[in-house]
């Protein structure tokens, strides 16, 4: 299986600051890596998919780049309702595979 | 627009087997769409089990494969996970969600989910 890694494992920031969170695959994975996030008790949700695409009705705040190996999430200006836990997972080979986790916390 | 919402058992013993149900709501399983279940245990990450196709079409993620029987019942919208011989280590939440095209497609990704159950495992 292609292994995430992701780093910071937890980052503590203030409202209004740009914040950048990576993920490292195993091998390359071109840019077949999406985010998610995730609050307290609920679901995760898709934040952008194949690197560098927003879903529908996601914040412009958020931006995904990177391609290979290496990949951000970065956040803008961090709003209130971005504290949360941010996955990201590759889709490039077979089984799917979600990095560990990144808890963004208020500082 | 396409929800989901998974219902099944909170409490299963050890040895026994887990069975859960996701019922599909806002559209069609028969979409062109793979329907799949991904699950975390507490205060942990995310694991993906496996999915369907409506056509009956599976993959399971080689970890599970032993134990893991997904089926769809599409005359009521809805696809079902089992895990056989369940333990103490597969207690977690197990969320359903949609994906796009199946694992085998490289561009993939799971939206929407469900809203998660939490499934214990203990006498």
């Amino acid at each position: 299986d292609i292994q995430m890694t992701q780093s910071p494992s937890s980052l503590s920031a203030s409202v209004g600051d740009r914040v950048t969170i990576t993920c490292r695959a195993s091998q390359s994975i071109s840019s077949y890596l999406n985010w998610y996030q995730q609050k307290p008790g609920k679901a995760p949700k898709l934040l952008i998919y194949a690197a560098s695409s927003l879903q529908s009705g996601v914040p412009s705040r958020f931006s995904g780049s990177g391609s290979g190996t290496d990949f951000t999430l970065t956040i803008s200006s961090l709003q209130p309702e971005d504290f949360a836990t941010y996955y990201c997972q590759q889709s490039y080979s077979t089984p799917p595979v979600f990095g560990q986790g990144t808890k963004l916390e208020i500082k | 627009q396409v929800q989901l919402q998974e219902s099944g058992p909170g409490l299963v013993k050890p040895s026994g087997t887990l069975s859960l149900t996701c019922a599909v709501s806002g559209g069609s399983i028969s979409s062109s769409n793979w329907w799949s279940w991904v699950r975390q245990p507490p205060g942990k990450g995310l694991e993906w089990i496996g999915e369907i196709y409506h056509s009956g079409s599976t993959n399971y993620n080689p970890s599970l494969k032993s134990r893991v029987t997904i089926s769809v019942d599409k005359s009521k919208n809805q696809f079902s996970l089992k895990l056989s011989s369940v333990t103490a280590a597969d207690t977690a939440v197990y969320y359903c969600a949609r994906d796009l095209e199946g694992v085998v497609a490289a561009y993939n990704w799971f939206d929407p989910w469900g809203q998660g159950t939490l499934v214990t495992v203990s006498s």
